[in-house]
């Protein structure tokens, strides 16, 4: 069911580091892309979002690069902060079906 | 503004039981979606329902089952639990499929 493959599986970054998550997708009828950080026991929490006829979205301290004839996408953590430390997933999604990156663990160390 | 709520936060279940999972999409949302998230991998999609209407199923077993009703919750049935049905339960709403979904707390179910 896996259609999304995410790296690195985990990510040790010094604060103020940039942190960079990538993701890779099969299907091109994808249309939407979503990444979300989890925290342990709580639900994911939607971080930013791109859809594929845009190159690069910025919020914040967070950017998504999209690469849709490489079929890839990656999140970029400017100035990563220990309470940035969570699971990151990426996600590709058609209209009724949202597959999940396996995610990353994401270390900020102070 | 309430977000998604699911209820019960954890359960614990043997072997052979029956389930059902609730979920409250937040206001205005009229799509929820069910994921299974097993320790250390990402949600697995279980089903969609927009409009009262299933719209999308994962690849589980018929053992699994979901309605919406006309107030937009849903409820997740799962029937002769196995234990491998143990995993965190996620609900997701979007005001429209293929839309931002925003993801609930989670229902922590363990079988034993």
């Amino acid at each position: 069911q896996q259609q999304v493959k995410q790296s690195p599986q985990s990510l040790i970054v010094q604060k103020g580091g940039i942190s960079i998550i990538n993701c890779a997708y099969e299907n091109t009828a994808f249309d939407y892309f979503p990444w979300y950080q989890q925290f342990p026991g709580k639900g994911p929490a939607l971080l930013i979002a791109i859809r594929p006829d845009v190159s690069e979205k910025k919020e914040g301290r967070f950017t998504i690069s999209f690469n849709k004839s490489a079929k890839q996408f990656s999140l970029h953590i400017m100035d990563s902060q220990p309470g940035d430390s969570a699971t990151y997933f990426c996600a590709a999604t058609l209209l009724h079906d949202m597959r999940f990156g396996a995610g990353t663990r994401l270390t900020v160390k102070p | 503004d309430a977000g998604v709520t699911q209820s019960p936060t954890h359960l614990i279940k043997t072997r052979g039981q029956h389930v059902t999972l609730r979920c409250s999409p937040i206001s205005g949302h009229k799509s929820v979606s069910w994921y299974q998230q097993v320790l250390g991998q990402g949600p697995q999609f279980i089903f969609q329902y927009y409009e009262k209407e299933e719209r999308g199923r994962g690849n589980f077993p018929d053992r699994f089952s979901a309605r919406q009703f006309p107030n937009y919750s849903s409820e997740l049935n799962v029937n002769a639990l196995l234990l491998g049905d143990s995993a965190l339960y996620l609900c997701a709403s979007s005001p429209t499929p293929g839309f931002e979904a925003f993801f609930g707390q989670g229902t922590r179910l363990t079988v034993v």
